[in-house]
């Protein structure tokens, strides 16, 4: 079955430095691609999206770009600030008739000042 | 701008015992969601609904029941709780024209089951 897979966690930063959170995906058909939020104590929130190959989503400074050849998205930021403290997730959905997303296991991320 | 809210946000429950999550929109989305999330795992849909009196299982329904009596509410009824089921739990909707890509989700509610 379709699934999605994130590295895991947690992921300790200093402020400014790099970002990357791996994710990884199978899927039978062309899925779209999305990355979800969660600050704490918050439901998750929509990051950014991509819906075909090559495509890049991009928000808030962080970016993914959708690999078809090799199945990922991975999520990147140039320079993390204490406020992208949160647990990321990798989500895929296909075009059926539920609507539904397949979420990976969650990244926690730990921005230190 | 109350968006999706869950109630209540902790619960201690004894095996046997039943319960209803609370979840409720303001958006009119005609879909809604429920998910579980267990430690170090991705979410897992339990139920979802395309609309008032619709309703269909997810990937892990079984010891849950779901009714969409209106666009607003979609309850989560656990009738004979198990300790399999201490998780969180997330209910999620969004609005049709916006496809699949943008879920609003509530604050979750944590259950656990002893």
């Amino acid at each position: 079955g379709d699934s999605v897979t994130q590295m895991e966690g947690p992921v300790t930063l200093s402020e400014e430095a790099f970002l990357t959170i791996n994710c990884t995906y199978t899927a039978t058909g062309y899925p779209s691609l999305f990355w979800y939020v969660q600050y704490p104590g918050e439901g998750l929130q929509l990051l950014l999206k991509a819906t075909k190959a090559d495509d890049k989503g991009s928000n808030k400074g962080f970016e993914a770009t959708y690999r078809k050849e090799t199945t990922s998205f991975h999520l990147e930021k140039g320079s993390v600030q204490v406020s992208d403290s949160a647990v990321y997730f990798c989500a895929l959905s296909l075009d059926t008739g539920r609507r539904a997303l397949t979420f990976g296991s969650g990244t926690r991320l730990q921005v230190q000042p | 701008n109350a968006g999706v809210t869950q109630t209540p946000k902790f619960r201690i429950l004894k095996i046997g015992q039943s319960m209803t999550l609370q979840c409720t929109q303001d958006m009119n989305h005609n879909y809604m969601y429920w998910y579980r999330q267990d430690p170090g795992m991705g979410l897992k849909l339990i139920y979802y609904s395309v609309g008032a009196g619709i309703t269909d299982k997810g990937e892990v329904p079984n010891g849950y029941n779901v009714s969409r009596s209106t666009t607003e509410d979609f309850p989560l009824r656990l009738e004979l709780a198990a300790p399999s089921q201490t998780s969180v739990y997330f209910c999620a909707s969004s609005y049709r024209g916006e496809g699949n890509e943008k879920l609003f989700f509530g604050s979750g509610t944590q259950l656990s089951v002893l």
